[in-house]
């Protein structure tokens, strides 16, 4: 069992810019959640999906940001013309949909828009 | 939606000593989880939880459903007990997250 693993682990981008974070779940898992997380707060979800399906969006998720898990395997994040209310902690996890469905987190990528 | 308080929201203990958290929900869940935050920012998962007792080593943890509260017990703390913990519930299919109790354990 390898973890969920992500990837950078730190991103610094100037504002206006691209970036794309990569997430790779445990692999048993179907479920896949992409979280949020800045100074002092606990994680805020933004997204998730069941094998290939996005089933759910956050309204935090504003048009600037899409995810895709293509083939039900890893899945990516985007978020376009980054502005500095975006610097943060992009956190995904993983799950297996059954009846005790414990959440499994990477460590994250911090995300600096200068 | 659902509001998830948690208390204390700080809370600096000496080395040995035993701590409750609290964590109280505004409404029905099927799923409350416990992690900890370590200093590196992983989290990890302390308990799948949504109702009765639990016990994993020095740590337990406690659910009442019907009141909409759970209790985390740290039981000798030990520093690398330091951190954020967190309790998590979901109504639905994704997990809403407290704000936290930050513990520091000093030796």
């Amino acid at each position: 069992d390898t973890g969920v693993s992500q990837d950078p682990r730190h991103k610094i981008t100037k504002r206006g810019q691209n970036v794309t974070f990569r997430c790779d779940p445990i692999s048993e898992h179907n479920r896949l959640y992409w979280y949020r997380q800045t100074l002092g707060q606990g994680p805020e979800f933004l997204t998730y999906f069941q094998n290939e399906a996005q089933l759910e969006k956050s309204r935090l998720l504003s048009d600037r940001f899409s995810a895709e898990r293509p083939k039900g395997s890893f899945s990516t994040l985007e978020i376009q013309r980054t502005e500095q209310g975006d610097s943060a902690m992009y956190l995904c996890a993983s799950s297996l949909a059954v009846a005790n469905e414990k959440l499994f987190f990477g460590s994250g990528t911090q995300l600096s828009v200068l | 939606g659902i509001q998830v308080e948690q208390s204390p929201p700080d809370l600096i203990l000496q080395e040995g000593a035993n701590s409750t958290l609290r964590c109280n929900f505004s409404d029905s869940v099927n799923n409350l989880q416990w992690f900890h935050q370590n200093p590196w920012g992983q989290l990890i998962n302390l308990f799948y939880i949504p109702s009765g007792t639990k016990q994993n080593g020095r740590l337990s943890a406690t659910t009442v459903a019907t009141e909409r509260y759970s209790l985390l017990y740290i039981s000798s703390s030990q520093t690398t007990d330091s951190g954020v913990y967190f309790c998590a519930v979901n109504p639905t299919d994704k997990l809403i997250f407290g704000t936290g109790t930050r513990l520091q354990v000093f030796p």
